[in-house]
């Protein structure tokens, strides 16, 4: 029973293009949720994150924009860098008093030079 | 450096042979958690512990032990592990639960 999922395992972008990354949720009690990027022969690293009484969340060049009806969130890079090739994990979490971060599958981000 | 570190890196074990992951962090965090990544499964949560001496079952925790005795140290042990346990391990902490978590560098295990 996959709870979050992101449908796309892999995306190419041109370099200095848009990345728009993709994440599904399927539980309503999800009300926190981190995006995650990992690096070949490295741990995950936490990259952002939006709590469930915002719709949008701006750090630099990354921004996640949250849609509760919909259960859905997003992940967009721009402009994209070299830099950016990665697996990208989006992580859910019922918030404080709830011990689980649920992660979903991956998707493999290409920047194309 | 805040970090967490994993030991060993890399293992290769032959079913049965007991082991053990060594999991530690200088952050003086509360929340450790053990996750495996396998292909097509993203991380899943193996085990985690709220505090010394507290810890409880993640999504996957058959034929996994762990403790905490004390507050940097998680390891991650496996008393007779079996193939289907190749796997990549990720020991993380944080100081808030469900919030940016801190992780370690990886364990490559296969169990032939």
């Amino acid at each position: 029973d996959q709870q979050v999922k992101q449908n796309s395992p892999s995306l190419s972008v041109q370099e200095g293009r848009i990345s728009i990354l993709n994440c599904d949720y399927t539980n309503s009690m999800f009300d926190y949720f981190l995006w995650y990027k990992k690096y070949p022969a490295e741990g995950p690293t936490f990259l952002i994150s939006i709590s469930s009484i915002k719709d949008k969340n701006e750090d630099g060049r990354f921004t996640v924009f949250l849609n509760k009806s919909a259960k859905h969130l997003s992940l967009h890079i721009v402009p994209s860098q070299p830099g950016d090739s990665a697996v990208y994990f989006c992580a859910a979490s019922g918030g404080f008093g709830n011990e689980k971060l649920t992660f979903g599958t991956g998707t493999r981000l290409t920047i194309i030079p | 450096e805040a970090q967490v570190t994993q030991n060993p890196r890399y293992l290769i074990t032959v079913t049965g042979k007991k082991l053990t992951v060594t999991c530690s962090q200088n952050m003086n965090h509360e929340y450790m958690s053990w996750y495996r990544q396998d292909p097509g499964l993203g991380l899943r949560q193996i085990y985690y512990s709220m505090n010394v001496e507290v810890t409880d079952k993640g999504d996957v925790p058959e034929g996994y032990k762990v403790s905490r005795k004390e507050k940097r140290n998680f390891p991650l042990i496996l008393e007779s592990p079996s193939p289907n346990q190749t796997s990549l391990y990720f020991c993380a902490s944080s100081t808030l639960i469900g919030y940016e978590q801190y992780f370690g560098p990886g364990t490559r295990l296969t169990v032939t």
